[in-house]
């Protein structure tokens, strides 16, 4: 089946400090792929869309400037969290899509905490 | 505005038992159904999905849901749940041209044995 790797799976750093998450689609080309970010008990919240070549999209609510999405090629997305602070800390996920009508293939995500 | 709402926050059940999960969703125009399952320490997998054809749609591991338009419902059933059941299931919607997925908010299964 389709496999998502997300990497780190957890992250502890300073305030300040900015983060990259990289997710990859290991067997098969991403046209789309998804960022999410899920707080305790709740549900997960898509922050934005990237396409590869292009712009991400993001959902309202989500600072651009906060999280940078760069989807340099069909197998591979990253989600920088600029300048990183405590309210930052969650669970972040990513998912990808290849072409035609296909169901969201998700990575396990990475946990990042923030000091 | 679009939504997914999923009625049990926590349910437990003895092997056995017959299982089903509401989901409720609130979306103007075609719909895209699925749910998800995530196993402890693992990603989300997907169970089931519905596109179009036959409301009714069977999954993996003996899992099945209906497609019920009238009620904009989606219920996840069991008739017969394992141990190995124990996890957290999520209910998400997609509509129209877009693949953006709005999910519930998660109902947490645990199995007794």
């Amino acid at each position: 089946g389709a496999v998502v790797s997300q990497h780190p799976s957890r992250v502890i750093c300073k305030s300040g400090t900015s983060v990259k998450i990289e997710c990859r689609s290991l067997d098969f080309q991403a046209t789309t792929m998804f960022w999410y970010r899920q707080f305790p008990k709740k549900s997960l919240m898509l922050m934005a869309t990237s396409n590869e070549g292009s712009k991400a999209t993001y959902e309202q609510g989500v600072e651009k400037d906060k999280f940078l999405i760069n989807h340099a090629s069909l197998t591979l997305s990253t989600l920088t969290v600029t300048s990183a602070h405590p309210e930052d800390s969650s669970f972040y996920i990513c998912s990808a899509i290849g072409q035609g009508n296909q169901p969201q293939h998700f990575g396990d995500g990475t946990r990042l905490s923030i000091l | 505005a679009q939504s997914v709402s999923q009625h049990n926050h926590h349910v437990i059940l003895s092997e056995a038992a017959s299982l089903e999960l509401g989901c409720n969703y609130s979306y103007g125009g075609t719909v895209n159904l699925f749910w998800y399952v995530q196993y402890p320490g693992q990603h989300l997998q997907l169970l089931l999905k519905y596109f179009s054809g036959d409301p009714l749609v069977k999954g993996i591991k003996g899992f099945e849901a209906e497609f019920i338009k009238s009620k904009f419902s989606f219920n996840l059933r069991k008739p017969s749940v394992q141990w190995s059941d124990t996890a957290e299931y999520f209910c998400a919607v997609s509509g129209g041209a877009t693949n953006k997925l709005i999910f519930g908010t998660g109902t947490l299964l645990a199995v007794q044995p």
